[in-house]
């Protein structure tokens, strides 16, 4: 089956413009969350969806960011103003319940430079 | 706060050596442990995972790890490598009650032919 897909492979914006980053999760995961890759370090939570609210959202590193996820499939991460240090590959990862047990599954992720 | 450590940013290795990639976490109770393989171009894929019992665990692509609670270690080795196994490596974690991955630096590794 199809795994995690995400849209769109590579965004290049100028500083104080506005992106939307979009999250296709497995179909049937009920949990998705968002992580940022900056360049030479591990991934960075951000958020964490179980359903359609956010279980967890202490990641997101301030108020310009936010993130959706209105019928508890595709989300959405939007970032408003966005500077040059929102430059890195946001990915995003799904699994089938929001447990420790559980498997996440990562998208190939985003791209984003920003000018 | 938990953390993960990978001491090694770049490791070298010839084709058909052994590899062994350090890891190192930091939580008072047993973690759930991971190592992730990243490819260029390519999402993280899940080599194996740790949470309980047998503290020898075997992954995909001949991957085994090895929870050491004393060394707070968990340390992925191959017996012999591939030149297909050059990529990045990352080892993870998250407690029992959470859901938030937490990544260490990750390790690059080289092959040489």
């Amino acid at each position: 089956g199809a795994g995690v897909s995400q849209t769109p492979s590579n965004k290049v914006t100028e500083k104080g413009k506005y992106v939307e980053l979009r999250c296709d999760p497995i179909s049937g995961h009920t949990a998705l969350y968002w992580y940022r890759q900056s360049l030479g370090q591990g991934p960075e939570f951000l958020i964490y969806f179980q359903g359609t609210g956010a279980a967890d959202d202490s990641g997101l590193p301030n108020d310009r960011f936010f993130a959706v996820r209105p019928e508890g499939s595709v989300s959405t991460l939007k970032i408003q103003r966005t500077e040059r240090g929102d430059s890195a590959v946001y990915l995003c990862a799904s699994s089938f319940r929001g447990t420790s047990g559980n498997e996440q599954f990562f998208g190939p992720g985003t791209r984003l430079t920003v000018l | 706060a938990q953390s993960v450590t990978q001491p090694d940013i770049h490791i070298t290795v010839s084709e058909g050596a052994s590899l062994e990639l350090r890891c190192n976490y930091s939580y008072g109770a047993t973690p759930y442990l991971f190592w992730y393989v990243q490819s260029p171009g390519q999402g993280l894929q899940l080599l194996l995972k740790y949470f309980s019992g047998d503290t020898l665990v075997q992954g995909i692509k001949g991957f085994e790890a090895e929870f050491k609670r004393s060394q707070s270690s968990f340390n992925l080795r191959k017996p012999s490598v591939h030149w297909s196994d050059a990529a990045e490596y990352f080892c993870a974690s998250f407690t029992g009650g959470g859901n938030k991955l937490t990544f260490g630096t990750g390790t690059q590794l080289k092959v040489e032919l």
